[in-house]
């Protein structure tokens, strides 16, 4: 079975803190994306990866960076929280070549 | 441009079946995806066409998709309570490799 997993379930941030989040997926997946969704828009890319040191930004990419320095993580990094970056975030990864996509449990951010 | 939209709530008793309805604006589909969210977790791959497909169908769960109108659909016969979740429909495009757009999601509410 493929597991990914994300570092934490729950998170409560201050505005202006740097906030990462970690995700792992154990199944030697090339792609890993990461997500936000929030209620009536669905699931919006933020940024994702198909390799080692490569990154692509998405489609809401402002307000966020990323760092894949080993094939089995995929790290989310808000430099400075705000409190519109309240949201669930949702990392997933695919096999290259492949579009099945499987997901982690999700981390809710609270940004006060 | 990528647009991919469901209806936000659907609500169906228990026993009955349950359609959720998905259209997609473009033409250049390679893959459909069904994917299921419970409360408070991650996403779940339920089934998946590919676009040269008509219909699919796995025990349940039937998938019907129309190219021509750009229209897919997910049939969940015998409804149970254990089938309230939020559902995703997601296409990825020729070309993307791997990229998926999500639409908003559709949550089913099965009542007694």
């Amino acid at each position: 079975d493929v597991k990914v997993t994300q570092s934490s379930r729950y998170l409560v941030k201050r505005t202006g803190e740097k906030v990462f989040l970690e995700c792992v997926q154990d199944m030697d997946h090339e792609n890993m994306f990461w997500y936000r969704q929030d209620p009536g828009l669905g699931l919006r890319l933020i940024y994702f990866s198909y390799d080692v040191k490569m990154k692509e930004k998405g489609d809401i990419p402002e307000g966020y960076s990323v760092s894949r320095e080993k094939k089995e993580r995929f790290s989310l990094i808000l430099e400075s929280a705000s409190t519109n970056q309240t949201s669930m975030y949702l990392c997933a990864s695919s096999r290259g070549g492949q579009e099945t996509q499987y997901f982690g449990p999700g981390t809710r951010l609270l940004v006060l | 441009g990528e647009d991919v939209e469901q209806s936000l709530f659907l609500s169906v008793r228990e026993g009955d079946s349950s359609v959720i309805n998905c259209t997609y604006t473009d033409s250049s589909s390679t893959y459909l995806y069904w994917y299921k969210q419970e409360p408070g977790a991650g996403l779940q791959l339920l089934t998946y066409i590919f676009s040269n497909m008509d219909m699919k169908q796995d025990q349940r769960l039937t998938v019907l998709l129309n190219k021509k109108d750009k229209h897919l659909s997910l049939r969940i016969a015998d409804t149970q309570t254990g089938d309230s979740a939020i559902y995703f429909c997601a296409e990825t495009l020729t070309g993307t490799a791997s990229k998926l757009t999500f639409g908003t999601g559709t949550r089913l509410q099965v009542t007694l």
